[in-house]
């Protein structure tokens, strides 16, 4: 079945150590995306790609940082992950670009900060 | 950005029809007002969307306000399987902007 894969499911890093997070998709969509969700809250965007075209949210801090080497995989980069990072980690999918736009996400990987 | 508004939670009894309300009174006319569900560990999933006019799907039906500043997400028979967080979102180009989303338990 095509879907959105994330690994790892669980990550644990230390205070400060940069951590990176994968998504890949078999769906062939134009647009990934990357949210943040933290304990009892809604996902946040934190950016997009739109193919090649990054799209960064306004309020992202400049600890996140993204990759899209090709269609089919996107990277969350952390570079010196806080308590306050912990969170899940959510990467989804879409066509591309209209309004009635579906998103497709994967499983999540929780992220723990020691 | 607007978002929408939503209760908090909401309980029903398994077989029941079950009316999540939402909303949107800043909604802008091109926006669409999509439904997605978050089980239990795992991530969104699209449930429903619609523009001025109410829809059906297998999964649920859409009832949208005639002035689009609120809608009704309505499952017809809920299952003990339906109990997740419902997010009723205002879609934007590429974004969707999720509110604080109803929490819903289902009772046997």
């Amino acid at each position: 079945d095509a879907m959105v894969i994330q690994n790892p499911r669980y990550q644990v890093t230390q205070f400060g150590k940069p951590v990176t997070l994968s998504c890949s998709q078999t769906l062939n969509h134009n647009v990934m995306y990357w949210y943040q969700q933290k304990s009892s809250q809604a996902p946040k965007l934190l950016f997009h790609y739109y193919d090649k075209d990054f799209n960064n949210e306004a309020d992202t801090p400049d600890n996140f940082q993204s990759r899209r080497p090709n269609t089919s995989f996107c990277f969350l980069d952390i570079r010196s992950p806080g308590l306050g990072d912990a969170a899940m980690y959510l990467c989804a999918t879409s066509r591309g670009g209209t309004y009635t736009d579906t998103q497709y996400f994967g499983p999540g990987t929780r992220l723990t900060v020691l | 950005d607007a978002k929408t508004t939503q209760p908090n939670s909401m309980e029903s009894n398994e077989e029941e029809p079950v009316h999540l309300p939402c909303n949107h009174s800043t909604i802008s006319g091109t926006d669409y007002i999509h439904w997605y569900r978050q089980l239990p560990s795992q991530g969104p999933e699209y449930v429903i969307h619609g523009l001025t006019s109410n829809v059906n799907n297998r999964m649920a039906s859409l009832a949208i306000a005639e002035d689009r500043k609120s809608s009704t997400l309505i499952l017809h028979r809920a299952t003990l399987r339906d109990a997740a967080v419902y997010y009723c979102i205002r879609q934007g180009a590429q974004k969707l902007v999720f509110g604080q989303g109803t929490r819903l338990t289902i009772n046997p």
